[in-house]
C-alpha cells in the first residue's frame, strides 16, 4: 500500500461547513494527488503536489484547496461543503520504476464524504 | 488538456470468454498508458501498462495494445474468471506533467 493512509475514512457533514481531509505517506514520495470518484466519471484529479508548498490544479479544482507543508502530508480542504462534493476521495502517490519503465500510482484507502 | 474516453461502460461475459475494453485519448504528447483494476470497496491497483514506443504488451491472461496513430489503446482479458469482475480504468499520462488522466471506467462482470 506504499505507506499511504487517509483520515478520516468516513465523514458526514452539513452543507456550508468546512472539511479537511488528510493524506499521509511514510516513504518520502515527492508527488501526491487528490482524486474524487463518482459513478460514471471515474477518477478525476482535483489537485496535485510536486513538492513541499508546490501544488497545482487538476480537472475539478473549483471549491477545493490544498496544502503541503511537509513531505508526508497533503491536505484537501473544502472551504464550504456542498452536496455536489459528496464523493469518495482518494489520495495517491506516484513512483517511477526505472527497471520496468512504469510510472505507478499507489492509492490510499479512500475517504467517503457525505454532505447533507 | 488530455481527455480519455472508454467503452463500453459495462460489460458482461461468460466465464472463459474474452473481454475487450477500448480507450481513446486526445493529447498526442501522452506517452504512457496504465490500466487499473478496482474491486468493489477497494482502491484502484495497477494491472498492466504500456509505453508509447511499444505496440503490445502481455502479462499472462492480460494484454494491452496501443495504436498511437489512431490514439487508441485496448485491454484484452482472455479466459476470464469470476475474480476478474471489477471496474477497469484506462489512463493516459504525459510524463513531463506528472498528471494521469483517467477514463470513466468499465464495469466488467464475469458470469460463472
Amino acid at each position: 500500500d506504499a505507506g499511504i493512509t487517509q483520515s478520516p475514512r468516513h465523514k458526514v457533514t452539513e452543507t456550508g461547513t468546512p472539511v479537511t481531509l488528510r493524506c499521509h505517506q511514510t516513504e518520502n514520495h515527492r508527488y501526491m494527488y487528490w482524486y474524487r470518484q463518482d459513478p460514471g466519471h471515474g477518477l478525476r484529479l482535483i489537485h496535485y503536489s510536486y513538492g513541499v508548498k508546490d501544488t497545482d490544479k487538476g480537472e475539478v479544482s473549483d471549491g477545493y484547496s490544498v496544502s503541503r507543508s511537509k513531505t508526508e502530508d497533503f491536505l484537501l480542504t473544502l472551504e464550504s461543503a456542498t452536496s455536489s462534493q459528496t464523493s469518495v476521495y482518494f489520495c495517491a502517490i506516484s513512483e517511477w520504476r526505472g527497471s520496468s519503465s512504469s510510472y505507478e500510482q499507489y492509492f490510499g484507502p479512500g475517504t467517503r464524504l457525505t454532505v447533507t | 488538456g488530455e481527455n480519455v474516453e472508454q467503452h463500453p461502460s459495462t460489460l458482461s461475459v461468460q466465464e472463459g470468454d474474452s473481454a475487450v475494453i477500448k480507450c481513446t485519448y486526445s493529447d498526442s504528447a501522452s506517452n504512457y498508458f496504465p490500466w487499473y483494476k478496482q474491486e468493489l470497496g477497494k482502491r484502484p491497483q495497477l494491472i498492466i501498462d504500456i509505453r508509447s514506443n511499444v505496440g503490445e504488451k502481455k502479462d499472462q491472461r492480460i494484454a494491452v495494445t496501443l495504436n498511437k496513430t489512431a490514439k487508441h489503446f485496448s485491454l484484452h482479458i482472455t479466459e476470464t474468471q469470476p475474480e476478474d469482475s471489477a471496474v477497469y480504468f484506462c489512463a493516459a499520462f504525459e510524463t513531463s506533467y506528472d498528471k494521469v488522466i483517467f477514463g470513466p471506467g468499465t464495469s466488467l462482470s464475469v458470469i460463472p
